[in-house]
């Protein structure tokens, strides 16, 4: 069965406090790797898409990495701007373009 | 651009009430989705549609129907509302690819509560 674990449930950094965000899965055939920020009361919005195992993007402060059994979503020096839910997501082997998605990541970052 | 609107935002029921939410996008994007949202349980994926006139069941279909009688709007509505369907509704859409995966744009959300 397609599964995706997010780790830890949720993270408490100090302003400047980089930090890493898991994402394992456990999938068929993986055909993307999506990472969202959900804001509270908020529906979620695309960060990035990872496809192959090497594979880094960054955006400000943020960087994502893929292998072959898991992603991190590395935060560096966050804000607290940076406070959210963090989703991560699968799109698997077939023709809806389905997604499934992890439980997220909680994460406050503090002043 | 609006992209994917939502409506109502906000709504409270009666166990047993019927309710129809609407989904919107303009993006001309083939696919949509409806997935509902839970405390400490993600995203899950109650139906969706690859294109004008289809729909398919998704992960947790059960007590919902959806149509898509046009591209751009997809609805979800609720028959015989129950206690268990109390959650926050996102819609989705995305467009086809070619190759590799295209991202879904989320809509605002749907907050019900049911009584």
């Amino acid at each position: 069965e397609d599964q995706v674990t997010q780790s830890p449930e949720a993270l408490r950094l100090q302003e400047g406090e980089s930090s890493s965000l898991n994402c394992s899965y456990t999938v068929s055939g993986l055909r993307g790797l999506f990472w969202y920020r959900q804001d509270p009361g908020k529906g979620p919005e695309f960060l990035f898409t990872l496809y192959s195992a090497g594979e880094e993007k960054e955006k400000e402060r943020l960087k994502a990495t893929l292998t072959k059994k898991e992603s991190f979503l590395h935060i560096t020096a966050p804000k607290p701007e940076d406070s959210a839910t963090y989703l991560c997501a699968v799109r698997v082997v077939d023709s809806s373009y389905k997604l499934i998605f992890g439980s997220g990541t909680r994460l406050l970052v503090r002043p | 651009n609006a992209g994917v609107t939502q409506t109502p935002k906000f709504r409270v029921l009666k166990t047993g009430q019927s309710m129809t939410l609407l989904c919107a996008q303009d993006m001309n994007h083939e696919y949509m989705y409806w997935y509902r949202q839970d405390p400490g349980m993600g995203l899950r994926l109650i139906h969706y549609s690859v294109g004008e006139g289809t729909t398919a069941k998704g992960e947790v279909p059960d007590g919902y129907n959806v149509s898509r009688l046009k591209k751009q709007n997809f609805l979800l509505g609720l028959e015989s509302a129950a206690p268990s369907q109390t959650s926050v509704y996102f819609c989705a859409s995305t467009r086809s690819g070619l190759a590799g995966a295209s991202e879904q744009f989320f809509g605002p959300g749907t907050r019900l509560t049911v009584l």
